[in-house]
């Protein structure tokens, strides 16, 4: 079965700081991959998405990119952290036909 | 594109009742429904998914039904328990595959669930 691990776990970062935050996979080859955000006490906002190494789509304009260097690793950062970034970051694959999540990257942008 | 309205935004119940979450949907051409339950500072799970060839899913005491006439899906969890108290989101997906934009899920808002004991 697949594992998606998500680091770090939690993270306070000052404004205008930079950000990196790490997605792998475990289990699967060539996987489709997704960060999404989800502001505290809502929905699930779809960020960036990744069919392969090198390829990525992004939902909404903002202050964020990815990149996805290896096939199983997906990342996503920032230049300079808005106080509006603030938020709790999944990964998400799809196997089998189902979506899976990580275990999500709490930040706290101060 | 895509619009999952999910309804109720909050729910409570008491233990051993049944609890109902619905949505609809607007693209016609979604064919996959899945369900996910979301603990407190904890990844999305996947509970229970239900394809547009198929009008019910059962697992023990969770089920979903789809109408896609209605393009509606619900969500029921029947002899609730405290710990199935949870935020639930519902989505949908116009392909049957995992790939690229045609993959995407979109979801509904969520329904926190609260189950008194």
């Amino acid at each position: 079965s697949q594992t998606i691990h998500q680091w770090p776990a939690t993270l306070v970062q000052p404004v205008g700081s930079p950000l990196s935050l790490e997605c792998t996979v475990e289990g699967t080859s060539n996987p489709n991959l997704y960060w999404y955000r989800q502001a505290a006490g809502r929905g699930l906002q779809l960020l960036f998405y990744s069919v392969g190494i090198g390829q990525i789509s992004s939902e909404v304009p903002q202050n964020l990119s990815a990149s996805r260097p290896q096939d199983r690793q997906f990342i996503l950062s920032s230049k300079k952290l808005l106080l509006s970034d603030s938020g709790f970051y999944l990964c998400a694959c799809w196997f089998r036909q189902e979506q899976y999540f990580g275990p999500g990257t709490r930040l706290t942008v101060t | 594109g895509e619009n999952v309205e999910q309804h109720p935004s909050t729910l409570s119940v008491q233990e051993g009742d049944s609890a109902v979450i619905k949505c609809t949907y607007s693209d016609s051409a979604s064919n996959y429904f899945p369900w996910y339950k979301q603990e407190l500072g904890k990844g999305p799970q996947l509970i229970i998914d239900i394809r547009s060839n198929v009008g019910e899913k059962k697992d023990q005491r969770i089920a979903v039904t789809l109408n896609k006439t209605a393009k509606h899906f619900s969500l029921h969890i029947t002899e609730t328990q405290p710990e199935d108290s949870a935020v639930y989101f519902c989505a949908a997906s116009k392909s049957m595959n995992y790939g690229g934009s045609q993959g995407n899920l979109i979801f509904g808002k969520g329904t926190k669930l609260s189950v008194k004991p």
